[in-house]
């Protein structure tokens, strides 16, 4: 079975640019949710969709949004980009929402904004 | 601050040894998951224990789970360098509503 897969695995942005990610789970998987994960803030929950809704959101600024298609497909944008804005973006799947199941996650997308 | 705090945030050890890490938390939890990093790359899950359980096994790993102390301590056994990554602990605070990841440690296993 396929991994959890994210394009594009790098990404080089200006501030103030946006920057659309994308991330497909595994196959069966319903439940995408993802983190900013930086050397000073460490792991940070951003959101999860579960049936192309979104069930949780972290405290983060409305510029980071995200969504979910039917085919259980996942997006999250961020708008007017910032310095702080550079980050590994992680996404990870589940089969079904809820923390009684493990995440499974991809490799990241590396961004940097300059 | 983090809900789950790594102890120690760095640990170096040789090849054969034994490495010992710590997860403190605050709020009660459902369950305690434990993820491995290599350098820069996506988190690999390693064990999941719920709060009624206090000892998990697999392979060579060996989580337990104080909720008592709020504490859980992951120990790989018979470390190889293959075994060189972050290790993060997450926990199902807030109120249930996602995980929240400590900091980690970084074990660093020299041949």
């Amino acid at each position: 079975k396929a991994g959890v897969t994210q394009t594009p695995r790098y990404l080089i942005k200006t501030r103030g640019q946006q920057v659309t990610l994308s991330c497909s789970p595994i196959s069966g998987h319903r439940s995408v949710s993802w983190y900013q994960q930086t050397p000073g803030q460490g792991l940070q929950f951003l959101f999860e969709y579960f049936s192309e809704t979104q069930r949780n959101k972290g405290n983060f600024p409305g510029r980071f949004s995200g969504r979910q298609f039917s085919n259980s497909r996942s997006e999250m944008n961020v708008s007017t980009l910032e310095l702080g804005d550079s980050a590994l973006y992680l996404c990870a799947s589940s089969l079904e929402s809820g923390l009684d199941y493990e995440q499974y996650f991809g490799p990241g997308t590396r961004l940097t904004v300059t | 601050s983090q809900q789950g705090e790594e102890d120690p945030q760095a640990l170096s050890i040789q090849e054969g040894e034994n490495a010992t890490m710590n997860c403190s938390y605050k709020t009660s939890i459902n369950n305690l998951q434990w993820y491995r990093q290599n350098s820069g790359r996506g988190l690999v899950h390693l064990i999941l224990i719920r709060s009624n359980e206090r000892e998990k096994h697999s392979g060579r790993l060996r989580v337990t789970l104080d909720t008592s102390k709020k504490s859980s301590s992951l120990l790989i056994t018979a470390s190889r360098a293959a075994d060189t990554a972050s290790y993060f602990c997450a926990t199902d605070a807030n109120y249930g509503q996602n995980f929240v990841f400590g900091p980690g440690t970084r074990l660093s296993v020299l041949p």
